[in-house]
């Protein structure tokens, strides 16, 4: 198995700009998460998925922040727009009942906004 | 208080030293719970699950108190590979597979 799939793995970007992030869980796995990491804050739930249906958003900074799963294959999370404080890398993770609520993580993509 | 709260690091042992990680969390009706390791610049990695009864992978123990709400992480013998950060994971029982990470306790194992 492939693993979680994250792209790209970096991104430096200017302030304003919009950026995407993309995700491909480990087939078979229904549930799907986003999060942030940073020194300051650590580990940061963003949103969950489950079944391709999001189930909790209330991590996301703000408005600015969106994130869709069209399909079980696929995720994306997008800024909009971004800023120097969005800065951190970004960890999408996948799961499934078989694996006991245990996460498997992607590479992470490291945002640099500035 | 927060939700998961690790000891402070960074811990810096000697190899073949025993070093011991505790974890409070303050959801009674937690469910379940993980150590995960993190390397610099990389994603965090499950390292085992922990079980009411306790659990051991080789030179690792892991061991769940429900009436102290605490876990703890027992390395034997450490090397210097197991020079990481540790990250308690408590599950959180009304978000479903929604879980809570530790802030990362780390581990610094020397020559």
């Amino acid at each position: 198995d492939a693993g979680v799939i994250q792209s790209p793995r970096h991104e430096v970007t200017e302030m304003g700009q919009e950026v995407t992030l993309r995700c491909k869980p480990i087939s078979g796995h229904n549930s799907l998460f986003w999060y942030r990491q940073t020194m300051m804050r650590g580990l940061e739930l963003l949103i969950y998925f489950n079944n391709n249906v999001p189930i909790d958003d209330s991590g996301m900074p703000e408005d600015r922040f969106s994130a869709k799963m069209p399909n079980a294959s696929f995720s994306t999370l997008k800024i909009q727009p971004s800023e120097p404080r969005d800065s951190a890398v970004y960890f999408c993770a996948s799961s499934s009942l078989t694996q006991g609520y245990g996460y498997t993580f992607g590479s992470g993509t490291r945002l640099t906004v500035v | 208080r927060k939700e998961v709260e690790q000891d402070p690091g960074p811990f810096n042992v000697p190899e073949g030293a025993t070093v011991a990680f505790n974890c409070t969390y303050s959801n009674s009706a937690s469910q379940s719970f993980f150590w995960y390791r993190q390397d610099c610049r990389k994603e965090p990695k499950l390292l085992m699950s922990v079980y009411s009864s306790g659990n051991e992978d080789g030179r690792f123990t892991a061991q769940l108190n429900r009436a102290s709400q605490y876990i703890s992480l027992l390395i034997r013998d450490s090397k210097l590979s197991d020079s990481a950060t540790y990250l308690c994971v408590v599950n959180n029982p009304t978000g479903g597979f929604k879980t809570i990470f530790g802030a990362g306790t780390r581990l610094f194992v020397k020559a």
